[in-house]
């Protein structure tokens, strides 16, 4: 079975500190690809940033960060230099690349709070 | 980036009526769509695949004869809630994969809010 697992149902930060947010994860398929999303109030998902089952490098894509740890099935989202505006729930999702047909499963998320 | 679009963003009825969503990929062509629907502060629930030319494949649990999906074209698909009843009100999120990217990820629309007095 395929699973996500956010352990933080919330977190503070002040603002210009860095945060990681934790992702576990579960899979028998081989080969998978990892997401983090950020929704902000306004309910739309917001692509962060992606990390391959077999990149052998973390993914980074400006302030984010993916801490990819595979034989631990984590990948933890950190972000650097917090602002005011990163305020907003955080999803990490799974998308596995031989079963499901492309289904992409969601996390249940973490909200994140910056403090001025 | 692709950019998927979503209509409408709210919409309110009355109880045993029916509510058509509409989610179109705007600059892709996108044979597969997917619907989400998300209760207040929880995480996205898969409702189910929308193939296009092909019948939707649903999740389990997902009650096809009250979630209808379509996707007659390469850019639209639409989910019809019929007879909706307040315990189907909830925030309706589609989205998309590109083809022509290749790291995978969803593009979404902006989402529908759905209150069924």
């Amino acid at each position: 079975a395929q699973k996500i697992t956010q352990t933080q149902p919330g977190m503070f930060v002040q603002e210009k500190e860095a945060v990681t947010l934790d992702c576990t994860y579960d899979t028998s398929d081989p080969s998978y690809g990892l997401f983090w999303y950020k929704q902000p109030s306004s309910g739309e998902m917001i692509f962060l940033i992606y990390q391959g089952s077999y990149d052998q490098q973390n993914a980074t894509e400006g302030r984010y960060s993916l801490n990819f740890q595979k034989a631990r099935k984590s990948a933890n989202l950190v972000i650097s230099a917090s602002q005011l505006g990163d305020s907003a729930m955080y999803f990490c999702a799974m998308r596995p690349t031989h079963t499901g047909g492309f289904k992409t499963i969601f996390g249940a998320g973490t909200r994140l709070f910056v403090k001025a | 980036g692709a950019v998927v679009s979503q209509h409408p963003s709210w919409v309110i009825c009355k109880s045993g009526t029916s509510v058509k969503i509409e989610c179109r990929s705007l600059d892709f062509q996108a044979t597969t769509m997917f619907w989400y629907r998300q209760f207040p502060k929880q995480s996205l629930m898969l409702m189910a695949t929308s193939n296009e030319g092909s019948k939707a494949t649903y999740e389990q649990g997902v009650e096809k004869d009250k979630f209808l999906i379509n996707h007659a074209s390469l850019t639209l698909s639409t989910l019809t809630v019929t007879s909706a009843h307040p315990e189907d009100s909830s925030f309706y999120i589609c989205s998309a994969r590109d083809p022509g990217q290749g790291d995978e990820k969803l593009f979404f629309g902006s989402g529908t809010q759905l209150s069924v007095l």
